[in-house]
């Protein structure tokens, strides 16, 4: 099964705030990662942040994590229609540059 | 605009069949990293070639195999196919030591029938 979990499907009205969870259970990740997919497309990284932080903002993006709960969060603001997508959280860890465990996703649909 | 290509876009195989997919990594890229995402899930990773060697794999059998050529473009083969091999495959790649430098690319969608 996944290390990294997810809730499966958010559903939010345009101009509000979405804020999509993501729990991991391995204490060694180094980075954790937010990815945007959007049907029939590849991955595009939104944003990242380093396990010794807790919070990052990036313009509309807010990243929250909770080293000790194992939890991180990202938050939407002003969410728009072009924010309707698939949003995984991933992390690696620091013995294993290059392999990133993703959670399942959260569907995210903006509704006008 | 990603600078990944992946070829083809779709693919359909028949159970048994063996299968190449492509992958152009971006300019100056000498990792490459394939996943493999069924349908609802996320990205599973399946192995990663370092300067044309194999540099981690995850689990997966070993009649998936993948080189990786100087140019840094790399293959990705699947031998004897099983139904449950359908799915997209994403191959992104980077250099070791670019925090979030992963590029993917927009995968090969593969059907076994």
């Amino acid at each position: 099964g996944e290390d990294v979990e997810q809730s499966l499907f958010l559903s939010v009205r345009e101009g509000d705030s979405s804020v999509i969870n993501c729990t991991y259970t391995d204490s060694s990740s180094t980075y954790l990662y937010w990815y945007k997919q959007e049907p029939g497309a590849g991955l595009q990284l939104l944003t990242y942040i380093f396990s010794n932080m807790d919070m990052k903002q990036d313009q509309r993006l807010t990243v929250l994590l909770n080293k000790k709960d194992k939890h991180l969060s990202l938050r939407i603001a002003d969410t728009q229609t072009g924010d309707s997508a698939i949003y995984f959280c991933a992390e690696t860890l620091s013995d294993s540059w290059g392999k990133l465990q993703f959670g399942a996703g959260t569907q995210v649909v903006v509704t006008p | 605009e990603t600078g990944v290509t992946q070829s083809p876009t779709h693919l359909i195989k028949t159970r048994g069949q063996q299968v190449t997919l492509r992958c152009s990594s971006q300019s100056g890229h000498n990792t490459v990293s394939w996943y493999q995402q069924a349908l609802g899930q996320g990205p599973q990773f399946i192995f990663q070639y370092y300067r044309e060697e194999e540099n981690g794999r995850g689990n997966f059998p070993p009649r998936f195999s993948g080189l990786q050529f100087p140019n840094y473009s790399s293959e990705l083969n699947v031998n004897a196919l099983e139904l449950d091999d359908s799915a997209l495959y994403l191959c992104a790649s980077s250099t070791p030591g670019t925090v979030g430098g992963y590029t993917f690319g927009s995968g090969t969608r593969l059907t076994v029938v």
